[in-house]
Protein backbone atom coordinates (compact mmCIF):
# COMPACT_ATOMS: atom_id res chain seq x y z
CA UNK A 1 0.00 0.00 0.00
CA UNK A 2 1.17 3.73 -0.78
CA UNK A 3 1.45 6.00 2.10
CA UNK A 4 4.25 7.35 4.64
CA UNK A 5 5.68 5.58 7.02
CA UNK A 6 7.11 7.35 10.32
CA UNK A 7 9.37 5.24 12.97
CA UNK A 8 9.96 5.39 15.76
CA UNK A 9 6.01 5.53 16.86
CA UNK A 10 7.61 6.64 20.48
CA UNK A 11 11.09 7.56 21.72
CA UNK A 12 12.49 8.97 24.78
CA UNK A 13 15.82 10.78 25.07
CA UNK A 14 17.99 11.77 27.77
CA UNK A 15 18.89 15.75 27.57
CA UNK A 16 21.82 16.55 25.49
CA UNK A 17 21.49 13.54 22.76
CA UNK A 18 20.40 14.02 19.50
CA UNK A 19 17.77 11.79 17.85
CA UNK A 20 17.02 11.16 14.33
CA UNK A 21 13.09 10.63 13.22
CA UNK A 22 12.88 8.51 10.01
CA UNK A 23 10.16 9.19 7.74
CA UNK A 24 9.98 7.34 4.13
CA UNK A 25 7.03 7.89 1.32
CA UNK A 26 6.21 5.70 -1.54
CA UNK A 27 3.78 7.87 -2.91
CA UNK A 28 6.34 9.33 -5.44
CA UNK A 29 5.64 13.15 -3.80
CA UNK A 30 7.92 16.04 -4.32
CA UNK A 31 7.03 17.76 -1.46
CA UNK A 32 8.17 16.16 2.31
CA UNK A 33 7.20 18.56 5.35
CA UNK A 34 7.63 18.30 9.17
CA UNK A 35 5.16 19.27 11.73
CA UNK A 36 5.40 19.74 15.67
CA UNK A 37 2.19 19.58 17.54
CA UNK A 38 2.10 20.38 21.18
CA UNK A 39 -0.65 19.44 23.35
CA UNK A 40 -3.92 20.74 22.84
CA UNK A 41 -1.97 22.67 19.99
CA UNK A 42 -2.09 23.28 16.13
CA UNK A 43 0.36 21.85 14.09
CA UNK A 44 3.73 24.08 13.58
CA UNK A 45 5.92 23.73 10.13
CA UNK A 46 9.68 23.06 10.96
CA UNK A 47 11.75 22.12 7.62
CA UNK A 48 9.89 21.23 4.06
CA UNK A 49 11.54 20.19 1.21
CA UNK A 50 10.00 20.40 -2.69
CA UNK A 51 12.83 18.35 -4.74
CA UNK A 52 15.51 16.08 -3.56
CA UNK A 53 18.89 17.68 -2.42
CA UNK A 54 16.61 20.75 -1.38
CA UNK A 55 15.10 22.20 1.70
CA UNK A 56 13.73 25.19 3.50
CA UNK A 57 13.07 26.20 7.04
CA UNK A 58 9.76 26.63 8.36
CA UNK A 59 8.75 28.76 11.25
CA UNK A 60 10.38 26.89 14.21
CA UNK A 61 13.58 25.18 12.89
CA UNK A 62 15.62 26.22 15.17
CA UNK A 63 17.30 23.30 17.13
CA UNK A 64 16.13 21.18 13.87
CA UNK A 65 18.19 19.44 10.88
CA UNK A 66 16.72 17.65 7.98
CA UNK A 67 18.22 16.00 4.89
CA UNK A 68 16.48 15.17 1.52
CA UNK A 69 19.38 12.77 -0.28
CA UNK A 70 16.71 10.32 -2.04
CA UNK A 71 12.79 11.17 -2.81
CA UNK A 72 11.40 9.10 -0.59
CA UNK A 73 12.99 10.09 2.29
CA UNK A 74 12.70 13.56 4.47
CA UNK A 75 14.43 12.18 7.62
CA UNK A 76 14.64 15.19 11.01
CA UNK A 77 17.36 15.00 13.52
CA UNK A 78 16.15 16.57 16.49
CA UNK A 79 19.71 18.36 17.89
CA UNK A 80 20.58 19.25 22.10
CA UNK A 81 20.19 22.60 20.43
CA UNK A 82 16.00 22.33 20.68
CA UNK A 83 15.19 23.47 24.06
CA UNK A 84 11.86 21.89 24.65
CA UNK A 85 11.60 18.38 22.21
CA UNK A 86 9.22 16.90 23.62
CA UNK A 87 6.65 16.78 21.39
CA UNK A 88 4.60 14.71 19.14
CA UNK A 89 6.76 14.62 15.46
CA UNK A 90 4.40 14.43 12.22
CA UNK A 91 5.67 14.20 8.42
CA UNK A 92 4.07 14.67 5.71
CA UNK A 93 3.74 14.86 1.51
CA UNK A 94 2.36 16.09 -1.30
CA UNK A 95 2.44 16.03 -4.82
CA UNK A 96 3.95 19.20 -4.73
CA UNK A 97 3.04 22.85 -6.69
CA UNK A 98 -0.35 21.46 -8.66
CA UNK A 99 -2.88 21.96 -5.63
CA UNK A 100 -1.52 23.23 -2.46
CA UNK A 101 -2.74 21.66 0.41
CA UNK A 102 -3.69 18.20 -0.50
CA UNK A 103 -1.14 16.72 2.17
CA UNK A 104 -0.92 13.04 3.48
CA UNK A 105 0.31 12.55 6.81
CA UNK A 106 1.96 9.90 9.08
CA UNK A 107 1.13 8.73 11.75
CA UNK A 108 3.36 10.43 14.01
CA UNK A 109 5.98 10.30 16.22
CA UNK A 110 6.36 10.95 19.56
CA UNK A 111 9.54 12.28 20.93
CA UNK A 112 10.10 12.45 25.25
CA UNK A 113 13.16 13.65 26.86
CA UNK A 114 13.38 12.44 30.24
CA UNK B 1 0.53 33.88 2.78
CA UNK B 2 -3.03 33.60 4.03
CA UNK B 3 -3.40 33.24 7.18
CA UNK B 4 -6.47 31.43 8.49
CA UNK B 5 -8.72 32.05 11.48
CA UNK B 6 -11.11 29.43 12.64
CA UNK B 7 -13.43 28.94 16.19
CA UNK B 8 -11.60 27.33 18.78
CA UNK B 9 -14.38 24.71 19.35
CA UNK B 10 -17.62 23.53 18.95
CA UNK B 11 -20.41 21.82 20.49
CA UNK B 12 -22.71 19.57 18.74
CA UNK B 13 -25.20 16.41 19.19
CA UNK B 14 -25.44 13.41 16.93
CA UNK B 15 -27.32 13.54 13.81
CA UNK B 16 -27.24 17.26 13.50
CA UNK B 17 -25.56 19.32 10.72
CA UNK B 18 -22.45 21.09 11.97
CA UNK B 19 -21.07 24.26 9.98
CA UNK B 20 -17.06 25.28 10.55
CA UNK B 21 -15.94 28.63 8.94
CA UNK B 22 -12.56 29.83 8.55
CA UNK B 23 -11.37 33.35 7.70
CA UNK B 24 -8.85 33.73 5.08
CA UNK B 25 -8.75 37.23 3.84
CA UNK B 26 -5.86 37.76 1.89
CA UNK B 27 -6.27 34.51 -0.07
CA UNK B 28 -4.48 34.44 -3.22
CA UNK B 29 -5.66 34.51 -6.98
CA UNK B 30 -4.40 30.86 -6.86
CA UNK B 31 -5.10 29.59 -3.68
CA UNK B 32 -6.96 25.97 -2.66
CA UNK B 33 -8.83 25.91 0.42
CA UNK B 34 -8.28 22.55 2.13
CA UNK B 35 -9.54 20.56 5.37
CA UNK B 36 -8.52 18.32 7.08
CA UNK B 37 -9.84 16.35 10.40
CA UNK B 38 -7.35 15.00 13.44
CA UNK B 39 -7.68 12.65 16.28
CA UNK B 40 -5.82 12.55 18.97
CA UNK B 41 -2.36 11.35 18.35
CA UNK B 42 -3.21 10.23 14.61
CA UNK B 43 -1.74 12.37 11.78
CA UNK B 44 -4.46 14.80 9.90
CA UNK B 45 -6.16 13.31 7.14
CA UNK B 46 -7.70 15.29 4.17
CA UNK B 47 -11.38 15.70 3.95
CA UNK B 48 -12.09 18.12 1.56
CA UNK B 49 -10.32 20.61 -1.05
CA UNK B 50 -12.15 23.43 -3.26
CA UNK B 51 -11.26 26.61 -5.18
CA UNK B 52 -14.61 28.24 -5.61
CA UNK B 53 -18.54 27.95 -4.99
CA UNK B 54 -19.47 24.60 -3.84
CA UNK B 55 -17.70 21.37 -3.69
CA UNK B 56 -19.25 17.84 -1.98
CA UNK B 57 -17.82 14.35 -1.78
CA UNK B 58 -19.25 11.43 0.24
CA UNK B 59 -17.92 12.90 3.92
CA UNK B 60 -18.78 16.64 3.65
CA UNK B 61 -19.79 19.65 1.38
CA UNK B 62 -16.95 22.89 1.41
CA UNK B 63 -19.23 26.25 0.60
CA UNK B 64 -16.98 29.33 -0.90
CA UNK B 65 -18.54 32.46 -1.48
CA UNK B 66 -17.56 34.68 -4.89
CA UNK B 67 -15.11 36.63 -3.04
CA UNK B 68 -13.49 33.19 -1.34
CA UNK B 69 -12.33 35.22 2.04
CA UNK B 70 -13.96 32.66 3.76
CA UNK B 71 -15.02 29.22 3.40
CA UNK B 72 -17.30 27.07 5.54
CA UNK B 73 -17.08 23.00 5.81
CA UNK B 74 -20.05 21.36 6.51
CA UNK B 75 -20.59 18.06 8.24
CA UNK B 76 -24.20 16.69 7.76
CA UNK B 77 -26.01 14.58 10.38
CA UNK B 78 -22.74 13.82 12.66
CA UNK B 79 -21.67 11.05 14.81
CA UNK B 80 -19.85 10.51 18.22
CA UNK B 81 -16.90 9.67 15.66
CA UNK B 82 -16.86 13.26 14.35
CA UNK B 83 -15.23 14.58 17.54
CA UNK B 84 -11.91 15.38 15.93
CA UNK B 85 -10.34 18.90 15.20
CA UNK B 86 -10.64 20.31 12.16
CA UNK B 87 -8.13 22.90 10.11
CA UNK B 88 -8.46 24.42 7.41
CA UNK B 89 -5.23 25.15 5.20
CA UNK B 90 -5.15 27.76 2.75
CA UNK B 91 -2.08 27.43 -0.78
CA UNK B 92 -1.64 26.80 -4.31
CA UNK B 93 1.59 26.82 -6.34
CA UNK B 94 1.13 30.96 -6.77
CA UNK B 95 3.58 30.89 -3.68
CA UNK B 96 5.78 28.28 -5.33
CA UNK B 97 7.18 27.96 -1.99
CA UNK B 98 4.67 24.78 -0.64
CA UNK B 99 5.34 26.16 2.59
CA UNK B 100 2.03 24.86 4.16
CA UNK B 101 1.03 26.61 7.46
CA UNK B 102 -1.62 25.29 9.56
CA UNK B 103 -4.00 27.50 12.27
CA UNK B 104 -4.97 26.54 15.27
CA UNK B 105 -7.82 24.46 14.64
CA UNK B 106 -11.69 24.08 15.67
CA UNK B 107 -12.09 21.21 17.90
CA UNK B 108 -15.95 19.38 17.63
CA UNK B 109 -17.51 17.68 20.32
CA UNK B 110 -20.42 16.04 19.30
CA UNK B 111 -22.64 14.56 22.52
CA UNK B 112 -24.90 11.59 22.28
Amino acid sequence: DGGITQSPKYLFRKEGQNVTLSCEQNLNHDAMYWYRQDPGQGLRLIYYSQIVNDFQKGDIAEGYSVSREKKESFPLTVTSAQKNPTAFYLCASSIGGKKGGELFFGEGSRLTVL
Amino acid sequence: LAKTTQPISMDSYEGQEVNITCSHNNIATNDYITWYQQFPSQGPRFIIQGYKTKVTNEVASLFIPADRKSSTLSLPRVSLSDTAVYYCLVGGPLHNTDKLIFGTGTRLQVFP
